[in-house]
């Protein structure tokens, strides 16, 4: 039982640039998140999904995209990378039952 | 939408001393209540939780305390030890979503 995975661990994009943040939970749970972490604002949720198909925006979408056509991946995509999405990123998957969000190790990125 | 405050941002304590951290919430909605801990270069971790339906829980050193009236919740640590160190966040949400607002943490140092 791995929990929540995240690759890659690091990454440096140029302005303009697109990549794709990696997410998988081996945990069989239907709610999935994306947050980002910068420094003194906490974590602030980018998009979500509560099932395979089905997502929705959170407090800071724009700049990124998802899609969920598994219940174990949760791809976040930049499209068109800016400075401003410097941060750290973190996927989480919640217990229905429990509530507890059980969160990945998280992906450093770097925008120049 | 909902707005959580988090006090102290930095707090230090000498080892065996007992530390308190406060949060604010906004939304009267708000009805599930969990404590993070990170550690560097890792994801948060909840380490305690509470339902509005309860104005206190224990789990060995830790507890917290929920005040609905007032809209706010503390995270108490007795005994502090210096592997207590780390960020601290609180965070909000109502039951049933996983839109988790979070406060901006608090860096807790135990010094042996």
């Amino acid at each position: 039982n791995a929990g929540v995975t995240q690759t890659p661990k690091f990454q440096v994009l140029k302005t303009g640039q697109s990549m794709t943040l990696q997410c998988a939970q081996d945990m069989n749970h239907e709610y999935m998140s994306w947050y980002r972490q910068d420094p003194g604002m906490g974590l602030r949720l980018i998009h979500y999904s509560v099932g395979a198909g089905i997502t929705d925006q959170g407090e800071v979408p724009n700049g990124y995209n998802v899609s969920r056509s598994t219940t174990e991946d949760f791809p976040l995509r930049l499209l068109s990378a800016a400075p401003s999405q410097t941060s750290v990123y973190f996927c989480a998957s919640l217990d229905g039952s429990s509530y507890e969000q059980y969160f990945g190790p998280g992906t450093r990125l770097t925008v120049t | 939408g909902e707005n959580v405050e988090q006090h102290p941002s930095t707090l230090s304590v000498q080892e065996g001393d007992s530390a308190v951290i406060k949060c604010t919430y906004s939304d009267s909605a708000s009805n599930y209540f969990p404590w993070y801990k990170q550690e560097l270069g890792k994801g948060p971790q909840l380490i305690i939780d509470i339902r509005s339906n309860v104005g206190e829980k224990k789990d060995q050193r830790i507890a917290v305390t929920l005040n609905k009236t007032a809209k706010h919740f503390s995270l108490h640590i007795t005994e502090t030890q210096p592997e207590d160190s780390a960020v601290y966040f609180c965070a909000a949400s109502r039951t049933g979503f996983q839109k988790l607002v979070f406060g901006t943490g608090t860096r807790l140092l135990v010094s042996p």
